[in-house]
């Protein structure tokens, strides 16, 4: 079956370091991929997405590379701070369903 | 205010008992989920409801049931509670084609928790 799903559980990272958050899928039908931020006893929040005729899309110190060769995305933060501390999930889908199909996430953890 | 509210935040019951999980929102969305969340499993869609009349199954629809009473209200039942339903459980919105083609943002709830002993 399809999946989404992330090579790391935990990352942690130095308050100000750049932080990397990587993430693979199956389904190559997948045309839509979207990064997602839970913070601890909170509902996830958008971040950031990205459509599969791209492979970079830039936000505020937020950047997604996309790999349609090898399906892999990752989201990358820069200049990490404290406020970025909680779990990433990123999330594809493809066709008119809007159905998402998560991955198992990634504990971003940033020590100052 | 919360754009997707969801009640009980919490609730613990016992193992046959009938629960309910109620959303409702104020963004005017025609899409609305349920999702569960256990820890190492991520999200996972349990039904979705494109708009009053319309119910789908999720990937993990037994043992839940689902009831669309208006746009802005969409709510969770297990018939018959047991321990492994215990889990995180999200509501969420999306505006679809109301948003364009191919859009996916999903807006959250905050989370009802349901403990199942």
């Amino acid at each position: 079956g399809e999946s989404v799903g992330l090579h790391l559980p935990t990352l942690s990272v130095q308050e100000g370091d750049n932080s990397i958050i990587n993430c693979a899928y199956s389904n190559s039908a997948s045309d839509y991929f979207i990064w997602y931020k839970q913070e601890s006893g909170k509902g996830p929040q958008f971040i950031i997405d990205i459509r599969s005729n791209m492979d970079k899309r830039q936000g505020q110190r937020v950047t997604v590379l996309l790999n349609k060769t090898v399906k892999h995305l990752s989201l990358q933060i820069a200049a990490t701070q404290p406020g970025d501390s909680a779990v990433y999930f990123c999330a594809g889908h493809g066709g008119a369903t809007n159905k998402l199909i998560f991955g198992t996430g990634t504990l971003l953890a940033v020590q100052p | 205010d919360a754009d997707v509210t969801q009640t009980p935040r919490n609730r613990i019951t016992k193992t046959g008992k009938r629960i309910m999980l109620e959303c409702s929102q104020t963004k005017g969305h025609d899409r609305m989920y349920w999702y569960r969340q256990d820890p190492g499993l991520g999200l996972r869609l349990i039904y979705y409801s494109f708009d009053v009349k319309d119910i789908n199954k999720g990937e993990i629809s037994d043992g839940y049931s689902v009831s669309r009473q208006a746009q802005a209200k969409f709510s969770l039942s297990l018939e018959s509670a047991i321990p492994n339903q215990t889990a995180l459980y999200f509501c969420a919105t999306s505006g679809g084609e109301q948003r364009g083609a191919n859009t996916g943002e999903l807006f959250f709830g905050e989370g009802s928790r349901l403990t199942v002993l």
